[in-house]
């Protein structure tokens, strides 16, 4: 079957770091996506990764382990606009569609 | 910076009814899909569309459910009598091609509510 894991919920603080860590099953892989999403909104993109490795975009960065089937999303000097869900998502082999985690929302303290 | 546009932003509709929801993605774009996320929930994959046909359905994309690219612009999705269930937000998405890292542009939205 097809899984994409992420926690639930997270919490963190004004100017800290967070990471967002997904686990994923897929029965194919054409790459993994980051996606955030405010309340009511849609989902925009944030990151690819297809290569392990790091991918850096200002103060996100993203982190794929093929052979682990794991990524983060790592946020840098968090703001309160950050506060949102962020959506893992992968490309399986078809790569029509995207297979979705549940998301991670991440509430921001002063 | 082109978008993706749909309408309409909130529909409320009768159970049974059949609604039409609407999107206009991005001109050059080759691959359409919807998806959907019940308050909550996480977003579903229903249906990819591409060279004028369904390329892939997920199992919640039944007999009730279809989609059209009437036009060179528009891209549909129709429920032909619906359910409580139903009740969801609809995202409209794009993308240029199936390349590497193409992502997908999504709509704002259709929120729909059956009653």
């Amino acid at each position: 079957g097809q899984n994409i894991d992420q926690p639930t919920e997270m919490t963190a603080t004004e100017g800290a770091i967070v990471q967002i860590n997904c686990t994923y099953q897929t029965s194919g892989f054409n790459g993994l996506f980051w996606y955030q999403q405010h309340a009511g909104e849609a989902p925009t993109f944030l990151s690819y990764n297809v290569l392990d490795g790091l991918e850096e975009k200002g103060r996100f960065s993203s982190f794929l382990s093929r052979s682990k089937g794991y990524s983060y999303l790592l946020l840098k000097e968090l703001q309160m606009k950050d506060s949102a869900s962020y959506l893992c998502a992968v490309g399986t082999n078809s790569n029509y569609q995207l297979i979705w985690g549940a998301g991670t929302k991440l509430i921001i303290k002063p | 910076e082109p978008e993706v546009t749909q309408t309409p932003s909130h529909q409320v509709t009768q159970m049974g009814q059949e609604v039409i929801l609407r999107c206009v993605p991005i001109s050059n774009h080759l691959y359409f899909y919807w998806y959907r996320q019940i308050l909550g929930q996480k977003v579903e994959f229903l249906v990819s569309f591409y060279n004028n046909e369904i390329s892939e359905k997920s199992e919640i994309f039944d007999d009730q459910f279809s989609v059209e690219r009437p036009d060179g612009s528009n891209f549909t999705l129709k429920i032909r009598s619906t359910k409580l269930e139903d009740s969801a937000m609809y995202f409209c998405a794009s993308r240029a091609d199936l390349g590497m890292n193409t992502e997908a542009f999504f709509g704002q939205g259709t929120r729909l509510t059956v009653v």
